[in-house]
């Protein structure tokens, strides 16, 4: 198993361009999760979802969209990208919150 | 809501000390309790958690953790560090009431030689 695969590793974005951060898991969990990590902050939750087609905002949910079509796979949409989302982000699956968090290896954003 | 407090930041501890990482948490209702460990330039991985059951939780690379209800404490624990040990812990609660788990804003373990 690859486990929890996050694409691309680094990115440097123009201010007001936009991407799509792809996260991928072979575990087959319901559970996935957007988080970004800023030095000294932790991390903080952008969106989660519980399964297939279904979607929620988590604490820092601004500029930024979900889909989750899919078990396996839960893309973060950037629209119009800003400086303030410069930042590491992590996704992370679980067959539920009282299990494991599997986490990616994390994508680095810069916006200039 | 349930939150989650790590009292420090940053921990220097000299190689082969003894150390241990604070974390506070409040919730209303039973919690589930995680312990990561970021190394440089990577994601999170699991140490330990408590769910129920044995207050002293092991983990792996030697940590152990005690749940102190009275105290809403899941402190992280190890008798002799290692230079290896240098990476950020992050301390996690979620109840059974959530879809989500709530990590805390990480402490920096330094080890001195």
């Amino acid at each position: 198993n690859a486990g929890v695969t996050q694409t691309p590793k680094f990115r440097i974005l123009k201010i007001g361009q936009s991407m799509t951060l792809q996260c991928t898991q072979d575990m087959n969990h319901n559970y996935m999760y957007w988080y970004r990590q800023d030095p000294g902050m932790g991390l903080k939750l952008i969106y989660y979802s519980v399964g297939a087609g279904i979607t929620d905002k988590g604490e820092v949910p601004n500029g930024y969209n979900v889909s989750r079509s899919t078990t396996e796979d839960f893309p973060l949409r950037l629209e119009l990208a800003a400086p303030s989302q410069t930042s590491v982000y992590f996704c992370a699956s679980t067959p539920g919150t009282h299990y494991e968090q599997y986490f990616g290896p994390g994508t680095r954003l810069t916006v200039t | 809501a349930q939150s989650v407090t790590q009292l420090d930041s940053q921990v220097p501890v000299f190689e082969e000390a003894p150390v241990e990482l604070r974390c506070n948490y409040s919730s209303s209702v039973s919690v589930y309790l995680f312990w990561y460990v970021q190394y440089p330039n990577q994601g999170l991985q699991l140490l330990l958690k408590y769910l129920s059951g044995s207050t002293l939780v092991k983990g792996i690379n030697g940590f152990e953790a005690e749940f102190n209800k009275s105290q809403t404490s899941f402190h992280l624990r190890k008798p002799s560090v290692h230079i290896s040990d240098t990476a950020e812990y992050f301390c996690a609660v979620s109840d059974a009431r959530d879809d989500k788990i709530i990590f805390g804003k990480g402490t920096r373990l330094h080890i001195l030689p």
